[in-house]
């Protein structure tokens, strides 16, 4: 069974500071990976996604991930933080079988102090 | 511009009372699902539809019913039977037929009990 596991429930970092949260996954394939953000009372945005080919993704808002197939983790980063970015970020790998239902992490929540 | 619209955004439900939230979707999407959220917890699945006319329980279907009637709607009912129903409510859509397109979501809606 695919599963994500985000290891760090609340990261803070300084504005200006560099950002990297972190996201193991386990799937049976060549999973496909995506990073989602997530303001206070709003729905979630794509920031970035993983197929295939480069292993480096560049995203919206200056964010970036990198797959690493041989530790089983597609971590995010940005080098320079903004307090616009506080906010939930998840992880999510894309399901397999005929359901294709994503399976989610249980979320980072980011408090960028100024 | 191509979306998904819940609402209402916020709802209030006396006891023993069913309420049904709306999700509407223009994005031509085939697949769409219903999310609840809980802090902490991440987004559990509570059902999917992968086509009209279809829908299958996800992980917490207990106390929640939905249809499918058209395309672009997906409306879940939160039945009296479901004894904690405070959570904010999220749906997604997506285009079907392969696991690597990531889904979109609405801005949710936050119910709570009176």
């Amino acid at each position: 069974a695919q599963s994500v596991t985000q290891p760090d429930i609340h990261i803070t970092v300084s504005e200006g500071a560099s950002l990297e949260l972190r996201c193991n996954y386990s799937y049976g394939a060549t999973p496909y990976l995506f990073w989602y953000v997530q303001s206070p009372g709003q729905g979630l945005q794509l920031l970035l996604k993983y197929f295939s080919g480069d292993t480096l993704v560049q995203g919206i808002k200056g964010f970036e991930a990198e797959f690493k197939r041989s530790q089983s983790s597609f971590n995010l980063r940005k080098p320079s933080v903004h307090w616009s970015d506080a906010a939930e970020y998840f992880c999510a790998v894309g399901g397999q079988g005929g359901s294709y239902i994503p399976t989610f992490g249980r979320g980072t929540s980011l408090i960028v102090h100024p | 511009d191509g979306g998904i619209t819940q609402s209402p955004k916020y709802l209030f439900r006396k006891e023993g009372q069913n309420v049904t939230l709306s999700c509407e979707q223009n994005l031509n999407h085939d697949a769409m699902y219903w999310y609840r959220q809980d802090p902490g917890q991440g987004l559990r699945l509570i059902y999917y539809s992968q086509i009209v006319n279809d829908f299958q329980k996800g992980d917490i279907a207990e106390g929640y019913s939905v249809s499918r009637e058209k395309k672009e709607s997906f409306p879940l009912t939160v039945t009296s039977a479901q004894k904690n129903p405070t959570a904010f409510y999220l749906c997604a859509s997506r285009t079907g037929g392969s696991s690597n397109q990531p889904q979109h979501f609405g801005d949710g809606t936050r119910l709570s009990i009176l």
